[in-house]
């Protein structure tokens, strides 16, 4: 069971351009929406996250764009650079309603190039 | 450096011998999370300590593997009789909160 669906599976898009990344997820009750960034070889990093009470939230160069009715949400990567190349993943947790694990479902994962 | 360790960064391991990962979380945080990650997946989640205490397990934690945080500080995974169906990368993170997980750079299993 894919409670959260991602994609594309993988994305080409020239530097200066704008990446964008879907997730659409099932569970009403998820209140915590994050995304992660990977590297070859390392963990992924929080790169930046949303809570369902603001429909866009922005740092720097990424923002999230949320939509609760259609329970959906995105990111967008703004000027984007090869350094930017990495698998991007989404997920979301039941924050206030996951009991005390509060564990992060995550999205099957964007690969994203950035083409010089 | 303050960030989750994880030790080894790479295992490989013949089918049926038994092996044991170790984390290190940010010595503040009391929450530590366990996910595997295959390739071309996103993680999914294994098991959960609050200190010492192991919350929450996983259906995909099958008898064959146990975790353990003695003392709340550092925890350690250890799959028995591994099979190949085990390859993959063990993540572990902390976080202080319900939210803004760590995750380390994760053990890297290959089972022959």
């Amino acid at each position: 069971q894919q409670q959260v669906k991602q994609s594309p599976q993988s994305l080409i898009v020239q530097k200066g351009g704008i990446s964008i990344i879907n997730c659409a997820y099932e569970n009403t009750a998820f209140d915590y929406f994050p995304w992660y960034q990977q590297f070859p070889g390392k963990g992924p990093a929080l790169l930046i996250a949303i809570r369902p009470d603001v429909s866009e939230k922005k740092e720097g160069r990424f923002t999230i764009s949320f939509n609760k009715s259609a329970k959906q949400f995105s990111l967008h990567i703004m000027d984007s650079q090869p350094g930017d190349s990495a698998t991007y993943f989404c997920a979301a947790s039941k924050g206030r309603y996951g009991g005390a694990t509060n564990k992060l479902i995550f999205g099957t994962g964007t690969l994203l190039a950035v083409q010089p | 450096d303050t960030g989750v360790s994880q030790d080894p960064r790479h295992k490989i391991t013949k089918r049926g011998q038994n092996v044991t990962f170790r984390c290190d979380p940010i010595s503040e945080h009391n929450r530590l999370y366990w996910y595997r990650q295959t390739l071309g997946q996103g993680p999914e989640f294994l098991t959960y300590f609050q200190n010492e205490a192991q919350l929450e397990k996983s259906r995909l934690l099958s008898d064959r593997f146990s975790a353990e945080r003695p003392k709340g500080s550092f925890s350690t995974l250890e799959i028995q009789r591994t099979e190949q169906g085990d390859s993959a990368m063990y993540l572990c993170a902390s976080s202080l909160d319900a939210y803004g997980y760590t995750f380390g750079s994760g053990t890297r299993l290959t089972v022959v």
